[in-house]
Parts: C-alpha cells; structure tokens; sequence
C-alpha cells in the first residue's frame, strides 16, 4: 500500500490567519485528490490534481500537485470557521484510493 | 442532486449478531467501495466491485464479506459481529475503477458493537 503522510495532523487557528496542509509520500501518483469531511459525514471531493506542478483554485482554497508527483499542498487563505473540518488527501493504490489519515482543522471566530 | 444512499445513520448490534450495511447509489457507476474509518487509522480499503457479481477484497477484508447483485446496490455483512468492528462504515462509487476522477461518498454509518 502506498503511503500518504498528512500534515499536521491537527491545526488550530483563528478567523482570519492563512495556513497550509501538506501531503506526501515516497510514491509517485498519477493524480491526487483533496477531501474535506465534517463531522458525522462522509468526505466530499474538493479537487483533482493530474499534472506535476498544477495549481488549482478554489475560491480561498488554492491546492498544488508537486513536480515529481509525489506530493500535494493544500493552502486556505483567510480561514473562516465555516473551514472547520478533515482534510483528506488521496491517491491511486492501483485497485483503489487510498486515504491519508488527515489534518483536523478548527477555525474560531 | 446525485447520490450515495447508506440505509442507516447510527446502529447498535449485539456480539455474534450479522450484519447488514446497505448502499445505493443513483449515478450509474460500475465501481463501488467499502471503507472504515477509525481515529489513528484513517480510512481502510475492505472490499470493492467493479461491475455487478464482481468483489474485490481490499485492505483489510477478514470478517467481512460483500454483495452486489444489482448495479446500484452494494452491501457489506458482517457474519458475526466483533467489538472491533466498532467504526464508522463508508460505501463510495466512482465512475473509474481506481478512483482517478474523484469519490461520492455516503453519509457514513456509525456502527456500535455491544
């Protein structure tokens, strides 16, 4: 199985500040994807990434796929509380996604 | 508004009892999966389907086991149910067999074995 390691695993900020998410691992992917789960429910697709070094953007969410495609960065800019959640990211197993185990993100206004 | 239908929120079973954990899906997709989701361990791969009759163990397959007789309907039984099997049980489809084009996820049922 082909390993993703998130982080942090937890982060804690206030209304307003920026942060930054990273996902990495020794393999290299085909494409990766970003999840954001509430709690209680079931992650939703954010984005894809297919292409070293893209960059796509999502209203204050701007996510980039590395060079080598092994690794992906998440960036949130001016968080609001309504950006509390999981994050996930995933990449293809060869039969299957397979998960990171996350960063916990709490945004207070 | 296309979905992934998992019959239950919460349930609470009894050790030794089976288990049904039931999803339906109405996009069409061949493709669909099982995963449980535990803190510290994310999410685990147990079973998955590619087309209908087809299953597919995954990750972490002991204990359970899948059926998918119709293509929208894909359901994960636990023959005897276990205090470790306690979790939170996610069905997903996807349009491409590995995922490439992204999940749509259930809702999610929080199992309890007591």
């Amino acid at each position: 199985t082909q390993l993703l390691e998130q982080s942090p695993q937890f982060l804690s900020i206030q209304e307003g500040e920026n942060l930054t998410v990273y996902c990495n691992s020794s393999s290299v992917f085909s494409s990766l994807q970003w999840y954001r789960q509430e709690p209680g429910e079931g992650p939703v697709l954010l984005v894809t990434v297919v292409t070293g070094g893209e960059v796509k953007k999502l209203k204050r969410l701007t996510f980039q796929f590395g060079d080598a495609r092994k690794d992906s960065s998440l960036h949130i800019t001016a968080a609001q509380p309504g950006d509390t959640g999981l994050y996930l990211c995933a990449g293809d197993s060869g039969y299957a996604l397979n998960f990171g185990k996350g960063t916990s993100l709490l945004v207070t206004p | 508004d296309v979905k992934v239908t998992q019959s239950s929120r919460y349930l609470v079973k009894r050790t030794g009892e089976k288990v049904f954990l039931e999803c339906v899906q109405d996009m069409d997709h061949e493709n669909m999966f099982w995963y449980r989701q535990d803190p510290g361990l994310g999410l685990r791969l147990i079973y998955f389907s590619y087309d209908v009759k087809m299953k597919e163990k995954g990750d972490i397959p002991e204990g359970y086991s899948v059926s998918r007789e119709k293509k929208e309907r894909f359901s994960l039984i636990l023959e005897s149910a276990s205090t470790n099997q306690t979790s939170m049980y996610l069905c997903a489809s996807s349009s491409h067999p590995r995922g490439r084009y992204g999940y749509t996820f259930g809702s999610g049922t929080r199992l309890t074995v007591v």
